[in-house]
């Protein structure tokens, strides 16, 4: 079952946040984030696992509430080199990902 | 260091033909994965290959089909080809539940 990203898509500003969203009609045990630059292979950012932690990387941050069956990506301040599209992956008996958020940085 | 080779980068078939791509994980990682990213879409999971067998398959037609050889590389055949078939195939190697390593892709274009 393939996870629901939102939104599809977002413009910022350099030095805005943003906040992408993955949902999953399944029960979660972990999360992947990747992002994926134009023409570029997608390249791993984190992994959350059963528990709820929050992981960070660099000013790239996660949650994950297996609860409400959620994950959330928090960019805080950002870059022009964020820009890309942000797949979150659900690893159940394959890693299935969600549609992507293409994310947009305009200085 | 993990790692993924593709082999064609691009290829370019015409409608009807059979598409054959390579995958080749180094570090002997046993677990190799096959993604569909046709244009403005998301990676699309096609196959799951593990110690040489087939582990699960996305939904796709039968004229996707695979394999995995003993030194665990793989390869993905298209036959019949579409026009829609057109994408970036990715294949990736992962370790259980950590994190995937994606190859550079094979830009296949169906004409």
């Amino acid at each position: 079952q393939q996870p629901v990203q939102s939104p599809q898509a977002v413009i910022l500003r350099e030095g805005e946040d943003a906040v992408i969203n993955c949902s999953s009609s399944k029960a979660l045990y972990s999360v992947h984030w990747y992002r994926q630059k134009h023409g570029e292979a997608p390249v791993f950012l984190m992994i959350l696992l059963k528990g709820g932690e929050q992981k960070g990387h660099d000013k790239i941050s996660a949650s994950f509430n297996e609860k409400k069956q959620q994950s959330s990506l928090y960019l805080t301040a950002s870059q022009l080199s964020y820009s890309g599209t942000y797949f979150c992956g659900i690893y159940g008996n394959k890693l299935v990902f969600g549609a992507g958020t293409i994310l947009r940085v305009k200085s | 260091e993990a790692g993924v080779t593709q082999s064609p980068t691009h290829l370019i078939k015409t409608r009807g033909q059979q598409a054959t791509l390579r995958c080749s994980p180094i570090s002997g990682h046993t677990s190799v994965y096959w993604y569909q990213q046709a244009l403005g879409l998301g990676l699309q999971f096609l196959l799951w290959y593990d110690e040489g067998e087939e582990r699960n398959r996305g939904n796709f037609p039968p004229r996707f089909s695979g394999r995995q050889f003993p030194n665990y590389s793989s390869e993905l055949n298209v036959n019949a080809l579409e026009l829609e078939d057109s994408a970036l195939y990715l294949c990736a190697i992962q370790f259980g539940v950590t994190e995937a390593f994606f190859g550079q892709g094979t830009r296949l274009t169906v004409v």
